[in-house]
């Protein structure tokens, strides 16, 4: 396994486009994570996925945003009419959930997709 | 909600000394507490981590400790090497795999 994947690694779009970004997380985690960051700030949560069903989302995730994980495996995050703020770099997180003692449940981040908004 | 508080934003040490970075949180209900190291260009690795039935736990050249009663969990770094230079970052959960509230970030600058 070579860890979380996401792609693009870097999309320079013009305001107003819709952009997707690709997520594919360690094979056996059955969470997904997505975050944003801006630069000097920590990530900040947007949403997460057990399975293929999202189970939370935050009040930064707006209507102009949409993620999916349709069979459980790879995640998809859209962001549609781009604006000049929604530039960042998109974090995908993937980790095991349950209850078994002496698992690791610790995130493995991907290396993110640097957004930036023309 | 949760809030994580880090401190200093910015620490530069010289090589061969110690590092401390401190954070504190608000929601009495987190009980697990990770740190992770980002360099430039790279999303964030976890580092060593922490949960509330443990008050400190080392491995090898860091070390964090946790008091729960104040809210408040520190990361220690000995005998730093310029490639501890990095931003780091604190989180916060209220369960271990769960959606995480990170602090702010600490640079951190190891001179040789």
């Amino acid at each position: 396994d070579t860890g979380v994947s996401q792609n693009p690694r870097h999309k320079i779009t013009k305001r107003g486009q819709n952009v997707t970004f690709r997520c594919d997380p360690i094979s056996e985690h059955n969470r997904l994570y997505w975050y944003r960051q801006t630069l000097g700030q920590g990530p900040e949560f947007l949403t997460y996925f057990q399975n293929e069903a999202q189970l939370e989302k935050s009040r930064l995730l707006s209507d102009r945003f949409s993620a999916e994980r349709p069979k459980g495996s790879f995640s998809t995050l859209e962001i549609q009419r781009t604006e000049q703020g929604d530039s960042a770099m998109y974090l995908c997180a993937s980790s095991l959930a349950g209850t078994g003692l002496g698992a690791n449940y610790g995130y493995t981040f991907g290396s993110g997709t640097r957004l930036t908004v023309v | 909600g949760e809030n994580v508080e880090q401190h200093p934003s910015t620490l530069s040490v010289q090589e061969g000394d110690s590092a401390v970075i401190k954070c504190t949180y608000s929601d009495s209900a987190s009980n697990y507490f990770p740190w992770y190291k980002q360099e430039l260009g790279k999303g964030p690795q976890l580092i060593i981590d922490i949960r509330s039935n443990v008050g400190e736990k080392k491995d090898q050249r860091i070390a964090v400790t946790l008091n729960k009663t104040a809210k408040h969990f520190s990361l220690h770094i000995t005998e730093t090497q310029p490639e501890d230079s990095a931003v780091y970052f604190c989180a916060a959960s209220r369960e271990y795999g769960n959606k995480l509230v990170f602090g702010a970030g600490t640079i951190l600058r190891v001179k040789s």
